[in-house]
């Protein structure tokens, strides 16, 4: 079974534009959350998304968006991009159902903003 | 607000010794606490998990204890091994929400 695959891996943009991420689950996950690594931050949640609805939300600004269609796939929008937004993007699927621990990650994108 | 806190950003462990990886956490409403490794260029990837009304769980190599009056938790390796070289991040679960720690780099040498 194929497991969760984002693209692009590299990305680089410039201030002020916008980025859209892609990341598609394993099969059968219906939840899919999105994380930023960057240098002593460690892996913050986004946000998280199940059957097309955001249930859980980090504390991010509104620049950043997220959606999920109905085949599960979920796309990451980061608009206005700012130096700081420099970081990984992971996202990770799960069944997403109650008690279940298990969350399967990306490789994700590495996103540069110059 | 760091929910989940690791301390040591690094550990240095000669090969065939116990390595141990701590966390401490501030939210009491965490169901579950979860270790992650993660290479370089890759995702992390998932090790082992903990039920929040557990105190130990074990599988082959690695063990998680689970210290609630504490609010700490911990990873023990053992035997380390060079292929363990890597960066662990814990993490608690509440409602499918994963709060992580910033990581510890392990570096088991010969």
């Amino acid at each position: 079974k194929a497991g969760v695959t984002q693209t692009p891996r590299y990305l680089i943009k410039t201030r002020g534009q916008q980025v859209t991420l892609s990341c598609s689950p394993i099969s059968g996950h219906r939840s899919v959350s999105w994380y930023q690594q960057t240098p002593g931050q460690g892996l913050q949640f986004l946000f998280e998304y199940f059957s097309e609805t955001q249930r859980n939300k980090g504390n991010f600004p509104g620049r950043f968006s997220g959606r999920q269609f109905s085949n599960s796939r979920s796309e990451m929008n980061v608009s206005t991009l700012e130096l700081g937004d420099s970081a990984l993007y992971l996202c990770a699927s799960s069944y997403g159902g109650t008690g279940n621990t298990e969350a399967f990650f990306g490789q994700g994108t590495r996103l540069t903003v110059v | 607000d760091q929910q989940v806190k690791q301390n040591s950003p690094s550990l240095s462990v000669q090969e065939g010794r116990i390595s141990i990886l701590n966390c401490d956490y501030t939210n009491s409403m965490f169901d579950y606490f979860l270790w992650y490794k993660k290479y370089p260029a890759e995702g992390p990837t998932f090790l082992i998990s903990i039920s929040s009304i557990k105190d130990k769980n074990e599988d082959g190599r690695f063990t998680v204890f689970l210290n609630k009056s504490a609010k700490h938790l911990s990873l023990h390796i053992v035997p380390s091994q060079p292929g363990d070289s890597a960066v662990y991040f814990c993490a608690g679960l509440n409602t499918d929400k994963l709060i992580f720690g910033t990581g510890t780099r392990l570096q088991v040498f010969p």
